[in-house]
C-alpha cells in the first residue's frame, strides 16, 4: 500500500536556525497536505500542495511539491519558539478507493531552544 | 464557523468493554474521517464516510466500526478493547470533495487498563 516516508523524526535548533523537514511517496499523489501538532494538541492544517514543481509561502514557512509528485518539503527560516511541534505531511490520492484517506509521514518533531 | 468537536475528550476504560465515540464536523460538512493516533504507528486512517455511507476503510479489525448520522454527526464504536486500543482519537471533516483539506477535531484520549 501507499507509504509516505518524513525525516527527520526529531530536529533540535537554537532559535533563529533554520529547518527542514521532508516527505517521500512510495507513489504519485494528488496532493499533499502539511500539518502542525503542537504538545498535547491536534493537527492543524497549513498548506495544500496540488499542482508538480509547485512553491508556497507562509510568512517564515516554504512548501515545495516535487515534479514527480512524490516528494515534499516543509523549510521554516529563523525558527522561534512558537514553532515547537510536531509537523506532519499527508498524501491525498485521487481515485475512489482513496475518498477520505490521508496518508500521515511520522512526522518530525521540532525543538527550538531559546 | 465553530471547528470539529468531539466528545468525550478523555476516556477510561477496562479490557473486554466496548466504547462509543462522537463527532461532530464543521456546519456545512458532509464527510468524517477517523483517525487513530499512537506513539508507534502515528496516524493511522480507520474510515471514511459521507452522506451516512462508508466510501474508505483503513486496515483496522472489525471491532472498530462507524456510522454517520443524516445531520453528518459520526460516531465510532470499538468493542472488546485491547491495551493496544489506547490512542488519540482523531475525527476530522470536509465538505466531501476529492482533494479537499481535512480539519481535524481535538480527539478522545481513550485509555484502556
Amino acid at each position: 500500500g501507499q507509504q509516505v516516508m518524513q525525516i527527520p523524526q526529531y530536529q533540535h535548533v537554537q532559535e533563529g536556525e533554520d529547518f527542514t523537514t521532508y516527505c517521500n511517496s512510495s507513489t504519485t499523489l494528488s496532493n499533499i497536505q502539511w500539518y502542525k501538532q503542537r504538545p498535547g494538541g491536534h493537527p492543524v492544517f497549513l498548506i495544500q500542495l496540488v499542482k508538480s514543481g509547485e512553491v508556497k509561502k507562509q510568512k517564515r514557512l516554504t512548501f515545495q511539491f516535487g515534479e514527480a509528485k512524490k516528494n515534499s518539503s516543509l523549510h521554516i527560516t529563523a525558527t522561534q519558539t512558537t514553532d515547537v511541534g510536531t509537523y506532519f505531511c499527508a498524501g491525498s490520492m485521487s481515485g475512489g478507493t482513496s475518498y477520505g484517506k490521508l496518508t500521515f509521514g511520522q512526522g518530525t518533531i521540532l525543538t527550538v531552544h531559546p | 464557523k465553530a471547528g470539529v468537536t468531539q466528545t468525550p475528550r478523555y476516556l477510561i476504560k477496562t479490557r473486554g468493554q466496548q466504547v462509543t465515540l462522537s463527532c461532530s464536523p464543521i456546519s456545512g460538512h458532509r464527510s468524517v474521517s477517523w483517525y487513530q493516533q499512537t506513539p508507534g504507528q502515528g496516524l493511522q486512517f480507520l474510515f471514511e464516510y459521507f452522506s451516512e455511507t462508508q466510501r474508505n476503510k483503513g486496515n483496522f479489525p472489525g471491532r472498530f466500526s462507524g456510522r454517520q448520522f443524516s445531520n453528518s454527526r459520526s460516531e465510532m464504536n470499538v468493542s472488546t478493547l485491547e491495551l493496544g486500543d489506547s490512542a488519540l482519537y482523531l475525527c476530522a471533516s470536509s465538505q466531501g470533495l476529492a482533494g479537499e483539506v481535512w480539519h481535524f477535531g481535538p480527539g478522545t484520549r481513550l485509555t484502556v487498563t
